[in-house]
């Protein structure tokens, strides 16, 4: 049992260029999540998804895109990145229901825009 | 105004210390709370849920104020590897459930 696994683990990009982040669980979590960590501020949400095939905006998704193909993958894109965008960026996932609220993390992926 | 803060710190204590952070939330209907750890360059992981009643694991205790709308952890008799930074973390019913991060307090505990 992985847990929550981000792919990869460190990247650096120059201005423009596009990536794609991916984050896989193996815990049968409805609930998946994207979140940046800048110094000095909490977690910010980006986008989140309640099922399989369904993606919602978060508090900071401009410049972000997201897909939930299958339910144990979310995908987080880049189109064009910028140096605002670097930043440490966690997915975390969750059983549904108000009662089983603990997110589970993955190690997160430091990302450098030049 | 944010609707998660904590004292950034750092708090810096010996070893055996108490020490105590709080952290307030602006949403009287928030539900639920919690406090995670994270450790320098990892992720956050859940430290501890925080009831009502005020709850206790080991030497953590976790109380709830809903009237003056602020969470606290107490951490009794310090060790080295409690070293890290304390999220407070608040769930707010907005179209399903929305979390909010507080931005962290940071302790050192040191011998």
């Amino acid at each position: 049992n992985a847990g929550v696994t981000q792919t990869p683990k460190f990247r650096v990009l120059k201005t423009g260029q596009s990536m794609t982040l991916l984050c896989a669980q193996d815990m049968n979590h409805e609930y998946m999540y994207w979140y940046r960590q800048d110094p000095g501020m909490g977690l910010r949400l980006i986008h989140y998804s309640v099922g399989e095939g369904t993606t919602a905006k978060g508090e900071v998704p401009d410049g972000y895109n997201v897909s939930r193909l299958k339910k144990q993958n979310f995908l987080l894109g880049l189109e064009s990145a910028a140096p605002s965008q670097t930043s440490v960026y966690f997915c975390a996932s969750r059983n549904a229901g108000p009662t089983n609220n603990e997110q589970f993390f993955g190690p997160g992926t430091r990302l450098t825009v030049l | 105004r944010k609707e998660v803060e904590q004292d950034p710190g750092p708090f810096n204590v010996p070893e055996g210390a108490t020490v105590a952070f709080n952290c307030t939330y602006s949403n009287s209907a928030s539900q639920s709370f919690f406090w995670y750890r994270q450790d320098c360059r990892k992720e956050p992981k859940l430290l501890m849920s925080v009831y009502s009643s005020g709850n206790e694991d080991g030497r953590f205790t976790a109380q709830l104020n809903r009237a003056s709308q602020y969470i606290s952890l107490l951490i009794r008799d310090s060790k080295l590897s409690d070293s890290a930074t304390y999220l407070c973390v608040v769930n707010m019913p907005a179209g399903g459930f929305k979390t909010i991060f507080g931005a962290g307090t940071r302790l050192f505990v040191k011998a």
